[in-house]
This record gives structure tokens, C-alpha cells and sequence, in this order.
């Protein structure tokens, strides 16, 4: 059973960069599935950042595209986000989570990031 | 990008009864690559159905999902005190890979 955690800086000034990171363990992150971020404000719906597969290759979504960055670390089994120029709209429960062919089946227990001075 | 309008916006039921929860999406979902995901408060989302209608590994058959092109149904029937929750429909066959904004089942 593949595990996620996610880790980083719970606390970011506005206008800096937001960086997380997922160490998957139970699994390779090299495997046939797509490792995802998604965010959901407090008290609010969930929002899906964007997705890394093993090769590199990306989707983001088009409302944060020209501020993200996901990558991959095969040699440490994670990945990572970045958002830059953040803001108090930013603040949000990030999730890392792993899409297989049947949806995103397995969740990291999220992590708050506070954007605020 | 395909929005998910799920309706209602809550829904108030007595356990043992049956819930029906809706997701029309703007345009067809691909390959009915339609997921519904529970979230209690303070946890992640866990998958409960995928491919419009396929139940996930340990999900009790009282949850069932169904719909093809626009229009998805997630049924419970004979609510347990423990389904009381937020649901979320998502499509994943077309990036972005959208979310619905969510049904809360509470208790009546």
C-alpha cells in the first residue's frame, strides 16, 4: 500500500515561494501512475494543482500554470511543488496524492501553508 | 476546462435512509473517467467510486455510482451514521482534472 507525506514550510510570506514536498513510500515512484497536488482552501472545495509522471512530464492546471512547477526526484522516490508569488488566496490544505487508472486513489494527510507576513 | 456542478448543496437525511447526489458536468466526460470522493472533517478525500460506476478496494456496496456523458448519480443506500460527510465528483479524463464544489450529507 502506497503511503504519501507531504512536508515543508507551514508558513509563507506573501509575494515569496511555496515549496512542499511528497516522499511516497510503499511504492516507486517510477511506476505507471501520475503523482498529483491538489489544494483546498479552509472551509472551501478541493482544487487539483497539477500532476508528474516519472519521465517529467507535466499537466498543470491553466489558473496557476505561470506560477507552478512540479518536479520529480527519482533517486529520493518524491516530488515536489512550487508556487511562486503567493498570496493570501494561496492559503490552503495541500494535498500530494498519486492518480492511478482507476482516479487518485491514495492521499497524503495534507499539510496547512499560511501565506500571511 | 469542464465544470462540475454537483447539486444538492446539502442534503439533510436520517440514517437508513437512501441519499442521491448528482454531478452534471459542461461537456462529456471522456471515457466516463468520473470519481466520487468522501471527506470527513480534518482528513483527505478517499476515493469511493471510479469510472462512473466501479466501487474502489474496501468501499461497502451500500455506495454505487452511476451515469455516462454529463449527467453522474452517486446512490448510498441505508445510510450509516459514518456516511455523513462531504462529496466530491471529479473528471479525470480531460486536464484540468476539475472537481465538483461538493454535497454535504448531514444529518436530519
Amino acid at each position: 500500500q502506497v503511503q504519501l507525506q507531504e512536508s515543508g514550510p507551514g508558513l509563507v510570506k506573501p509575494s515569496g515561494t511555496l515549496s512542499l514536498t511528497c516522499a511516497v513510500s510503499g511504492g516507486s515512484i517510477s511506476s505507471s501512475d501520475w503523482w498529483s497536488w491538489v489544494r483546498q482552501p479552509p472551509g472551501k472545495g478541493l482544487e487539483w494543482i497539477g500532476e508528474i509522471f516519472h519521465s517529467g512530464s507535466t499537466n498543470y492546471n491553466p489558473s496557476l500554470k505561470s506560477r507552478v512547477t512540479i518536479s520529480v526526484d527519482k533517486s529520493k522516490n518524491q516530488f515536489s511543488l512550487k508556487l511562486s508569488s503567493v498570496t493570501a488566496a494561496d492559503t490552503a490544505v495541500y494535498y500530494c496524492a498519486r492518480r492511478g487508472w482507476s482516479a487518485v486513489d491514495s492521499w497524503g494527510q495534507g499539510t496547512l501553508v499560511t501565506v500571511s507576513s | 476546462e469542464i465544470v462540475l456542478t454537483q447539486s444538492p448543496g446539502t442534503l439533510s437525511l436520517s440514517p437508513g435512509e437512501r441519499a442521491t447526489l448528482s454531478c452534471r458536468a459542461s461537456q462529456s466526460v471522456s471515457s466516463s473517467y468520473l470519481a466520487w470522493y468522501q471527506q470527513k472533517p480534518g482528513q483527505a478525500p478517499r476515493l469511493l467510486i471510479y469510472g462512473a460506476s466501479s466501487r474502489a478496494t474496501g468501499i461497502p456496496d451500500r455506495f454505487s455510482g452511476s451515469g455516462s456523458g454529463t449527467d453522474f448519480t452517486l446512490t448510498i443506500t441505508r445510510l450509516e451514521p459514518e456516511d455523513f460527510a462531504v462529496y466530491y465528483c471529479q473528471q479525470y479524463g480531460s486536464s484540468p482534472y476539475t472537481f465538483g464544489q461538493g454535497t454535504k450529507l448531514e444529518i436530519k
